[in-house]
């Protein structure tokens, strides 16, 4: 199984960057995702990572490291909409052609004027 | 367009009482789950399906039902056996086993 942490709640300011932070105990590995979740509302696919490094997607850059069971979402050019809760999901290596997801209990990023 | 539906939006019931929550897909997606979301927690898988007419438990499995006859669809039955089953609901679907997924918009339950 999966041991995923995540801040709680992170405060910034439009404008500004937000990095939140995802760490992870695992019995094994097979890539780690992230969702935005706006309140009351489905998660949506935000990025995937796999290998060590960053992806870039836009506005939003999500940097892996296997070796320190480490993840951040880099946030920049904070707008209001952006205000959600960030969901980081480790995925688990297949059994029986089979891959779960465990997922952490989610960043509320609340974005101010 | 394609999507995941769920229905209804909200929902409430009295204990006791079986209900069930529909998910329909027209994504074509081979493998669907089902979630539960509770305040301060991640999501917890509770049934997970990769082909139609077979499905297996999650981690939360327990006073829950489902069935996939069809691709498109995946409902969840609450049963009365669900010791706390007030919960947001939220089904997904990916194009194969541990592929990203889509959610639907979820279904949230009250039980009084």
């Amino acid at each position: 199984g999966q041991n995923i942490d995540q801040p709680t709640e992170m405060t910034a300011t439009e404008g500004a960057i937000v990095q939140i932070n995802c760490t992870y105990q695992t019995s094994g590995f097979n890539g780690l995702f992230w969702y935005q979740q706006h309140a009351g509302e489905a998660p949506t696919f935000l990025s995937y990572n796999v290998l060590d490094g960053l992806e870039e997607k836009g506005r939003f850059s999500s940097f892996l490291s296997r070796s320190k069971g480490y993840s951040y979402l880099l946030l920049k050019e904070l707008q209001m909409k952006d205000s959600a809760s960030y969901l980081c999901a480790v995925r688990d290596p297949p059994t029986d052609s089979w891959g779960k997801f465990q997922f952490g209990a989610g960043t509320q990023v609340v974005v101010t004027p | 367009d394609g999507g995941i539906t769920q229905s209804p939006k909200y929902l409430f019931r009295k204990e006791g009482q079986n209900v069930t929550l529909s998910c329909e897909q027209n994504l074509n997606h081979d493998a669907m789950y089902w979630y539960r979301q509770d305040p301060g927690q991640g999501l917890r898988l509770i049934y997970y399906s990769q082909i139609v007419n077979d499905f297996q438990k999650g981690d939360i499995a327990e006073g829950y039902s489902v069935s996939r006859e069809k691709k498109e669809s995946f409902p969840l039955t609450v049963t009365s056996a669900q010791k706390n089953p007030t919960a947001f609901y939220l089904c997904a679907s990916s194009i194969e086993e541990g592929d990203k997924q889509y959610f639907g918009p979820g279904t949230r339950l009250t039980v009084t």
